[in-house]
């Protein structure tokens, strides 16, 4: 069955610190890979995607992830955090069939201290 | 931005009325869904829509319906409100070509009391 994993329910990182946010997939084949921000009373926005390539993934505010076939694992980083990076953030893994909806995980919760 | 609304925003309802959200979007997208999203839960998938009149279900559409009449509005009604059904649903359409990129909206928070 398809299913996402994001082990970590909530962390607390100190501002100017880096950042790792785990996903693990699972998926019979080769998916697309999502994360996905969401601030408080927000809707979600997309940080980055990954389809085929090149397996380090640029995306927006700084964002970065890593596909790894061999883990399922697509890791999301950032080198130095910023207080407004607080959010939740969402991994979604998707067939590469057009329209089939994501699949997300629960959730991981970014607290960013001073 | 994607250009997706949903409506209301904001409602208290009492257990046993009808409930209908709407989402309208102005990117002609053939795919149009709705989640909800529970603590603890993330997102789950409602309904799906990919294409007027076409809908289809997702993991959690028991007590849901959905109707689409038109490409830009999809209707998204639950027949008895109950209060398990609190919740914060969100609209998100996509184009339905390959990467299946998903657009969402600002979510429609729903108390039933």
């Amino acid at each position: 069955a398809q299913s996402v994993t994001q082990p970590d329910i909530h962390i607390t990182v100190s501002e100017g610190a880096s950042l790792e946010l785990r996903c693990n997939y699972s998926y019979g084949a080769t998916p697309y890979l999502f994360w996905y921000v969401q601030s408080p009373g927000q809707g979600l926005q997309l940080l980055l995607k990954y389809f085929s390539g090149d397996t380090l993934v640029q995306g927006i505010k700084g964002f970065e992830a890593e596909f790894k076939r061999s883990q399922s694992s697509f890791n999301l980083r950032k080198p130095s955090v910023h207080w407004s990076d607080a959010a939740e953030y969402f991994c979604a893994v998707g067939p590469n069939q057009a329209g089939t909806a994501l699949i997300f995980g629960k959730g991981t919760t970014l607290s960013v201290s001073s | 931005d994607a250009g997706i609304t949903q409506s209301p925003r904001h409602k208290v309802t009492e257990t046993g009325t009808p409930v209908t959200l709407r989402c309208h979007q102005t990117e002609n997208h053939r795919y149009m869904y709705w989640y909800r999203q529970d603590p603890g839960h993330g997102l789950r998938l409602i309904h799906y829509s990919y294409g007027v009149k076409d809908t289809d279900k997702g993991e959690v559409s028991d007590g849901y319906s959905v109707s689409r009449s038109k490409t830009e509005d999809f209707l998204l009604t639950l027949e008895s409100a109950t209060s398990s059904q609190t919740s914060v649903y969100f609209c998100a359409i996509s184009p339905g070509t390959a990467g299946n990129t998903i657009y969402f909206g600002e979510g429609s928070w729903l108390t039933v009391v």
